[in-house]
C-alpha cells in the first residue's frame, strides 16, 4: 500500500530554467494539496486540486507557477524561469474522495536554484 | 485570516524528561487541529488530531487537548525518548475554506532534540 510518491526527491536548476515536480497521490485518493517550505519556516499552502480541476490556488504566486492534476497520471507543479528565491522543499499531500480533514504527505522535493 | 503560533525552538531535553510545546491559533469558526512530526530528510507524518472543543488527541505517548476558551492545542509527552528528536508542527484546517477544501495552516515548527 504505497504512500504519496514525489519525484524527484532532489532537483537542481540554474536560474531561468524550468522545474517540474511530480506527485502521485495514495491509491484511491483524488484530492491533492501542494505546500512549500522555505528554510526556517513552516509549510505554506499553495494549491488544492481535484482530478482535472484547480479548486483553490490562493497560495500560488501569480507568475511563473502553475499546477495540474490530469485525469491520468500524477499531479505536476511547474515553475518556469526559476529564481534563487524558489529554492525550498515542496510537499504534496493527498486525501480521499470523501475529503475529510486528514492529509497524507509525500517525502517532498528539495529544489535548489543555482 | 487564520494563523498558528507555536513555541520557538530549539528545545533540548534529556531522555525521560517531560515535554510541552505550546501552540495557539486564530481562526473563524471551529477548525480542526493537528500536530505533525517531521524527521530529518522526510515528509510530515500526522501525529495526532482533534476536531472539536475538549477533544483530546493522543498517539505514541503524545497528547494534546483542543481548548477553545484559550484557543490552544499544546503538545505534551510525559517521558521523551531520543527517537522523538524531530521538528513538530502545529496546524489547523478551516472548515470555512469551502466544500471539501481542508487546506492546512501551519506554525513555523519547533525543533526538539532529546539527548541520552
Amino acid at each position: 500500500n504505497a504512500g504519496v510518491m514525489q519525484n524527484p526527491r532532489h532537483l537542481v536548476r540554474r536560474r531561468g530554467q524550468e522545474a517540474r515536480l511530480r506527485c502521485s497521490p495514495m491509491k484511491g485518493h483524488s484530492h491533492v494539496y501542494w505546500y512549500r517550505q522555505l528554510p526556517e519556516e513552516g509549510l505554506k499552502f499553495m494549491v488544492y486540486l481535484q482530478k482535472e480541476n484547480i479548486i483553490d490556488e490562493s497560495g500560488m504566486p501569480k507568475e511563473r507557477f502553475s499546477a495540474e492534476f490530469p485525469k491520468e497520471g500524477p499531479s505536476i507543479l511547474r515553475i518556469q524561469q526559476v529564481v534563487r528565491g524558489d529554492s525550498a522543499a515542496y510537499f504534496c499531500a493527498s486525501s480521499p474522495p470523501s475529503g475529510g480533514t486528514e492529509q497524507y504527505f509525500g517525502p517532498g522535493t528539495r529544489l535548489t536554484v543555482t | 485570516g487564520n494563523s498558528v503560533t507555536q513555541m520557538e525552538g530549539p528545545v533540548t531535553l534529556s531522555e525521560e524528561a517531560f515535554l510541552t510545546i505550546n501552540c495557539t491559533y486564530t481562526a473563524t469558526g471551529y477548525p480542526s487541529l493537528f500536530w505533525y512530526v517531521q524527521y530529518p530528510g522526510e515528509g510530515l507524518q500526522l501525529l495526532l488530531k482533534a476536531t472539536k472543543a475538549d477533544d483530546k488527541g493522543s498517539n505514541k505517548g503524545f497528547e494534546a487537548t483542543y481548548r477553545k476558551e484559550t484557543t490552544s492545542f499544546h503538545l505534551e509527552k510525559g517521558s521523551v525518548q531520543v527517537s522523538d528528536s524531530a521538528v513538530y508542527f502545529c496546524a489547523l484546517s478551516d472548515p470555512h475554506s469551502g466544500g471539501s477544501n481542508y487546506k492546512l495552516t501551519f506554525g513555523k515548527g519547533t525543533l526538539l532534540t532529546v539527548n541520552p
